[in-house]
């Protein structure tokens, strides 16, 4: 089972900061196989990325997404209101999908 | 209009059983793997199970594997989970999720999600 280490556990920014999310895997990933998920409370997470850099439909682009092997990151250029939530990794190349622990992004 | 709906969760005794469901509608049900993904409350996201689109391909979290059943009935445009001897630990909401393939139990992301449904085991 691939393990993701999410850093930092909480991030507390401003809005129009800039945002940056880590995703550690603890081995190697195939195939860029990594999405990132935003969950707001009381919803269900939205897939904002996929294929490590791919923007699912939708999803503005002050989203980015990059890296590869067993570092990953999601970068927000520029923080909206809305944008404060939860963010969960997903790998998706090995035996078994696994998520993160999550960031949450607060304001601060 | 394109959604999942999870029915069934409710407060359960440890030891009994449980079926949810999840209903999809607006997109071609059986172009798409399926799976069931849980969230205990406060707490992060866990795969649970998926399962093909013509039910060849099916796979579970180590966690659950031998208490839990994932189906589907393309006719029907549903997606089931057959909980069986509950535990505490299985406390969460479980969200019904299309898979991002068609083929594959496991190999996918989630393109869409239902807006889940609580199960609660205890005493």
């Amino acid at each position: 089972e691939i393990v993701l280490t999410q850093s930092p556990g909480t991030l507390s920014l401003s809005p129009g900061e800039r945002a940056t999310l880590s995703c550690r895997a603890s081995q190697s990933i195939s195939s860029y196989y990594l999405a990132w998920y935003q969950q707001k409370p009381g919803q269900a997470p939205r897939l904002l990325m996929y294929d490590a850099s791919s923007r699912a439909t939708g999803i503005p682009d002050r989203f980015s997404g990059s890296g590869s092997g067993t570092d990953f990151t999601l970068t927000v250029s520029r923080l909206e209101p809305e944008d404060f939530a939860m963010y969960y990794c997903q790998q998706y190349g090995g035996s078994q999908v696994t998520f993160g622990g999550g960031t949450r992004v607060e304001i601060k | 209009e394109v959604q999942l709906v999870e029915s069934g969760g409710g407060l359960v005794q440890p030891g009994r059983s449980l079926r949810l469901s999840c209903a999809a509608s607006g997109f071609v049900f059986d172009g798409h793997a399926m799976h069931w993904v849980r969230q205990a409350p406060g707490r992060g996201l866990e795969w649970v199970s998926g399962i093909s689109w013509n039910s060849g391909n099916i796979g579970y979290v180590d966690s659950v594997k031998g208490r839990f059943t994932i189906s589907r009935d393309n006719t029907k445009d549903s997606l089931y989970l057959q909980m069986n001897s509950l535990r505490l630990e299985d406390t969460a909401f479980y969200f019904c999720a299309q898979g991002s393939g068609y083929a594959s139990a496991s190999y996918s992301y989630f393109t869409l999600w239902g807006r889940g449904t609580l199960v609660t085991v205890s005493s």
